[in-house]
């Protein structure tokens, strides 16, 4: 079975600041997938970035950035340059493939203040 | 645009009264999935259509039911809705890997009164 796990209930980063969201999970594949998912306050869910897990290197989309540690199954997300559009839930995710099902973290709600 | 459309935005149906959500999508993707998110939690998958093939979740009550007339569409049908079956109703879609991440709807949010 796959576990996802985000320890931060709720966060909150001043405009322009730069703020990290923790993830961990646990699989016992080899090949995998990572996401951020960003639910704004009764709007869609949108895909903010993805990890394949035998990728090395750290996925990168204009602001936002991953810091990816398969060997301690660690999968943070950093935005730069918070801007209020920011504000909005956020959902760490792992598919292993198998029977190819999202599994989802309990979310991280980010505030952007000014 | 490609996309994932979810009809009604917002359903009111009566305790025990037969309601059916509906999603679409034109981005010929494979699998499709029903969640259920309540307020300030995680979605959770009720069950996912591969292609023609049904797979439905061990926990998702027999309540709930879902048929997939083609590729494009997928229903969502709740017998007799009670008041814990008040959420919101997300559907999504993928390739058959799933590796490029799912694509949601904007869901549908069911009241039952």
């Amino acid at each position: 079975a796959q576990t996802v796990t985000q320890s931060q209930p709720e966060m909150s980063v001043q405009e322009a600041e730069t703020v990290t969201l923790s993830c961990t999970y646990d699989t016992s594949e080899s090949n995998y997938y990572l996401f951020w998912y960003k639910q704004p306050p009764s709007r869609q869910m949108i895909l903010v970035i993805r990890q394949e897990a035998y990728k090395q290197q750290n996925a990168t989309e204009n602001r936002f950035s991953v810091n990816f540690q398969k060997a301690a199954k660690s999968f943070s997300l950093k935005i730069s340059d918070s801007q209020l559009g920011d504000t909005a839930m956020y959902f760490c995710a792992l598919d292993t493939g198998t029977a190819s099902k999202l599994t989802f973290g309990t979310g991280t709600r980010l505030q952007v203040t000014l | 645009d490609a996309m994932v459309i979810q009809n009604p935005r917002y359903q009111v149906t009566q305790f025990g009264k037969p309601v059916t959500l509906s999603c679409s999508q034109t981005l010929n993707h494979n699998v499709m999935y029903w969640y259920q998110q309540k307020s300030s939690q995680a979605p959770k998958l009720l069950f996912h259509y591969y292609d023609k093939d049904f797979n439905n979740e061990a926990d998702t009550p027999d309540n709930f039911q879902s048929r997939r007339p083609n590729t494009s569409f997928c229903f969502l049908d709740i017998r007799s809705p009670g008041l814990g079956d008040a959420a919101m109703y997300l559907c999504a879609t993928s390739t058959r890997t799933g590796a490029d991440g799912y694509t949601f709807g904007s869901g549908t949010r069911l009241t039952v009164v």
